[in-house]
């Protein structure tokens, strides 16, 4: 069974810095990996895809890596925001059988003005 | 303007009733799901549906129910044989085949 983490659960950053964010998966055999942005009592906003055959997605601030035989992503936002503040989820989808993605616990972002 | 509608945002239930949740969707998509979320915890597949008339139990399906008669749409049931309900629930659509996933804004739903 496929197993997301993304440590850490929470984590504050001044306004201006670059935010690095990690999510490692156990089984590399996926199809793509998906990054999400989630407010506070609202739904998942989709930032960036990212398909098993590519390296790296960008997306205006935002730059999202995969190493897929090490079972990592990244997420960088440059120049980080308090507009950023909100939780960032990773999800993995399967390469063989159903469409379901497994989802991280996410990382609970704080940019402090 | 495309995208997924969940309705009720809030819902409240009270012990031993069957509350429905609506999800519709403008999209074309074949593929769609209902998750569940708590504090503290992953979003946990509770049921989906890859093409119309067709679904699958996910993870936690125990005590809720779905129907797929529309492409658009795939309403959940949260019955009274689900134990603790009070959640966030959130709906998902695709193109299928590992295709983006778009989510709707939720429907927080509490029992009192």
């Amino acid at each position: 069974k496929q197993e997301v983490t993304q440590i850490p659960a929470a984590l504050s950053v001044p306004e201006g810095e670059n935010l690095v964010l990690n999510c490692s998966f156990t089984d590399s055999a996926i199809y793509n990996l998906q990054w999400f942005r989630q407010d506070p009592g609202k739904g998942l906003t989709s930032l960036l895809l990212i398909q098993s055959s590519q390296r790296e997605q960008t997306s205006g601030r935002l730059n999202a890596s995969l190493d897929k035989s090490s079972g990592r992503s990244t997420l960088y936002i440059a120049a980080s925001q308090p507009g950023d503040s909100a939780t960032y989820l990773c999800a993995v989808s399967p390469l063989y059988g159903n469409n379901r993605l497994a989802f991280g616990k996410g990382n609970q972002v704080v940019v402090i003005p | 303007d495309g995208g997924i509608t969940q309705s009720p945002k809030y819902l409240f239930r009270k012990e031993g009733q069957n509350v429905t949740l609506s999800c519709e969707q403008n999209l074309n998509h074949d593929a769609m799901y209902w998750y569940r979320q708590d504090p503290g915890q992953g979003l946990r597949l509770i049921y989906y549906s890859q093409i119309v008339n067709d679904f699958q139990k996910g993870d936690i399906a125990e005590g809720y129910s779905v129907s797929r008669e529309k492409k658009e749409s795939f309403p959940l049931t949260v019955t009274s044989a689900q134990k603790n309900p009070t959640a966030f629930y959130l709906c998902a659509s695709s193109m299928g085949g590992g295709s983006e996933a778009f989510f709707g804004q939720g429907t927080r739903l509490t029992v009192v």
